[in-house]
């Protein structure tokens, strides 16, 4: 067990449906990463937030959004799902990135 | 434009039979190049962070070193649990804390 958590491990949803993927960081780690990492593009970094406040973007679409909460839980929100959405998407965090990410075990999601 | 690659995209081994995984990387001030290992179904593992060239680190079989353009990660004695992907990413000055991670090696240790 890394001390991340993610909910749930797997989901499967028809197109243009909405899901709510779920992360808890490891205790004391401010920092937490969303990465989507499918066969064909590895691990792409979505979004990240320290302490409740969005702090970087990467190559996340329009449809998707994120938030932290106040007990530093995060989620990460998938709207009108398309077949290429289907991914494991992993949540990070870390106290200090120096010392790299701690990963969860991901969520598997398919879009049917 | 950065980017980073890795070489072999696979690698089958026999149990015993040392060799190297390759990263290599062209990106514009690098604060730090790290090594992950992925089991299938799982996220990945935190192996190893180089920052300069000429830098080392161990741990068990596995080796990392840095140079200017790239990384290697030696493997002495595999065994059949060391079969993963291996990982690389680079954390650059204007990446803030986040990563550019490379494809992958999928490593293979057969008994």
């Amino acid at each position: 067990d890394s001390g991340v958590t993610q909910t749930p491990k797997h989901l499967i949803t028809a197109t243009g449906q909405r899901v709510t993927l779920r992360c808890s960081p490891r205790s004391g780690d401010l920092s937490v990463y969303w990465y989507q990492q499918s066969l064909d593009q590895g691990l792409q970094f979505l979004i990240q937030y320290y302490n409740g406040e969005e702090r970087a973007k990467g190559n996340i679409l329009e449809r998707f959004s994120a938030q932290q909460f106040p007990d530093l839980h995060s989620e990460l929100n998938l709207s009108s799902l398309e077949l290429g959405d289907s991914a494991l998407y992993f949540c990070a965090s870390s106290v200090d990135s120096s010392y790299g990410y701690t990963f969860g075990s991901g969520t598997r999601l398919t879009v049917v | 434009e950065d980017q980073v690659t890795q070489s072999p995209e696979a690698l089958r081994l026999q149990e015993g039979e040392s060799s190297s995984l390759n990263c290599s990387y062209t990106v514009s001030g690098l604060r730090g190049l790290f090594w992950y290992r992925q089991d299938p179904g799982k996220g990945p593992e935190f192996l190893f962070t180089l920052y300069s060239a000429g830098e080392e680190k161990e741990k068990e079989r596995l080796k990392a070193t840095l140079t200017k353009k790239e990384s290697f990660l030696h493997i002495t004695a595999p065994k059949p649990e060391d079969s993963a992907t291996y990982l690389c990413a680079v954390q650059a000055v204007n990446y803030g804390q986040n990563f550019v991670f490379g494809p992958g090696t999928r490593l293979s240790v057969l008994p």
